[in-house]
């Protein structure tokens, strides 16, 4: 079955950068793309970006561009999200999901809590 | 942007209820209106993409509704294991956005 495993929690200081992972099996790699998104606490769903597996193509968010990075590596099926400059307002659970052709998001991640404080 | 306007923000209601979400866009979406259940510690969950089809796997007592600007999410015969936080979200154009979440409680 389709699943996406993502790395642990972390706690970082303002200023930082944190890189988060994301192991996908279950299905072949190459064939979907991987999005990220992001829940502060008491806060909805936000949209970081997301990577095309295939070619590696990238597209970020306007809030998030020129801190995030996200990569691909095809010989472990992982895909990291890099967030730098952090502050207190990137506090937030950040989930992987995989995308199909259609841009909606049919498998998760379990999420991964990203803790930013001095 | 495309602003996604979700309500109630919150329900409570007894098992065997009936649930019903609004998402009200911005702009007609067409049909690129999806539906996702999040609970804590676990893995969200796609229940309906493109408006109105269920996902595999996910009971028939969700559905999906709606094009254009109005969408409705309906909870038919609410259980116990349906508490959780809803949100829609549209992929019609870039940015891709998220509604606000609804907080279904159960009494």
């Amino acid at each position: 079955q389709v699943l996406l495993v993502q790395s642990g929690p972390e706690v970082k200081k303002p200023g930082a950068s944190v890189k988060v992972s994301c192991k996908a099996s279950g299905y072949t790699f190459g064939n979907y793309g991987i999005n990220w998104m992001r829940r502060a606490p008491g806060q909805g769903l936000e949209w970081v970006g997301w990577i095309s597996a295939y070619n590696a193509a990238t597209q970020y968010a306007q809030n998030f561009r020129g801190r995030v990075t996200m990569t691909s590596d095809t010989s472990t099926n992982t895909t990291y999200m890099e967030l730098k400059s952090l502050t207190s307002d990137d506090t937030a659970v950040y989930y992987c999901a995989r995308l199909p052709a259609g841009y909606y998001f049919d498998f998760w991640g379990q999420g991964t809590l990203v803790t930013v404080s001095s | 942007e495309i602003v996604l306007t979700q309500s109630p923000d919150f329900q409570s209601v007894t098992p065997k209820e009936t649930v019903t979400i609004t998402c009200r866009a911005s702009h007609n979406i067409g049909r690129a209106l999806h539906w996702y259940q999040l609970k804590p510690d676990q893995s969200p969950k796609l229940l309906i993409k493109y408006a109105s089809q269920s996902f595999s796997g996910v009971p028939s007592r969700f559905s999906g509704s709606g094009s254009g600007t109005d969408f409705t999410l309906t909870i038919n015969s609410l259980e116990a294991e349906d508490a959780a936080t809803y949100y829609c979200h549209q992929s019609s154009s870039l940015p891709l956005t998220f509604g606000g979440g609804t907080k279904v409680e159960i009494k």
